[in-house]
């Protein structure tokens, strides 16, 4: 089975704080995505990496960066967290189409 | 016109019916479609995935394609209360990233 996890379930963090959401997984998958998922809103692409060292924007990367120094790894960073990005992070990978999400990350910024 | 398009739910059914959910695309040239299953609190989970016209079973769960009508559709058989969750539906459109609906949430009366 694909395994996908996140550094942590709940995060609580202050504005303007540097925040890192990691993301690991275990079966050798080339692609690992970030989401953020808020009522009303639906799941929405962040960031994603199809190699390692290699990242694209998603459909809102404005206040994200992201990092992919090795394969199983894929981390996102929110540089200065702001209140607006109180949110659940969702990774996922995927080895062609079909994609696997970790559990999740729930971020609250004060 | 969003990409993919879900009915809005909520869906209420008995124990023991079929509950129907539907979902359209606006991208012809869509390759591959997925249902995810969300339980509240929870990550995506992959319950079925579908790439050519017609209907594919998995135990109680068929989906259904017809690309001509854009159109993929989930019958979940005999539900359950356990089937009581939101279902995501999700279009890949020949690269790697996946377009999500909103998805449309199901509860089964006991």
């Amino acid at each position: 089975d694909v395994k996908v996890t996140q550094s942590s379930r709940y995060l609580v963090k202050r504005t303007g704080e540097k925040v890192f959401l990691e993301c690991v997984q275990d079966m050798d998958h080339e692609n690992m995505f970030w989401y953020r998922q808020d009522p009303g809103l639906g799941l929405r692409l962040i960031y994603f990496s199809y190699d390692v060292k290699m990242k694209e924007k998603g459909d809102i990367p404005e206040g994200y960066s992201v990092s992919r120094e090795k394969k199983e790894r894929f981390s996102l960073i929110l540089e200065s967290a702001s209140t607006n990005q109180t949110s659940m992070y969702l990774c996922a990978s995927s080895l062609s189409q079909e994609q696997f999400f970790g559990p999740g990350t729930r971020l609250t910024v004060l | 016109q969003k990409e993919v398009e879900q009915n809005s739910g909520p869906l209420s059914v008995p124990e023991g019916a079929i509950a129907s959910l539907n979902c359209t695309y606006s991208d012809r040239v869509s390759q591959s479609f997925f249902w995810y299953r969300q339980y509240s609190g929870k990550s995506p989970e992959l319950i079925m995935s579908i790439y050519s016209n017609g209907d594919k079973e998995d135990g109680r769960f068929t989906a259904q394609l017809n690309k001509a009508s854009q159109y993929v559709s989930l019958l979940i058989r005999d539900s359950q209360p356990s089937d009581s969750a939101t279902y995501l539906c999700a279009v890949n459109n020949n690269d790697y990233k996946l377009s999500f609906g909103a998805g449309t949430t199901v509860t089964v009366r006991a």
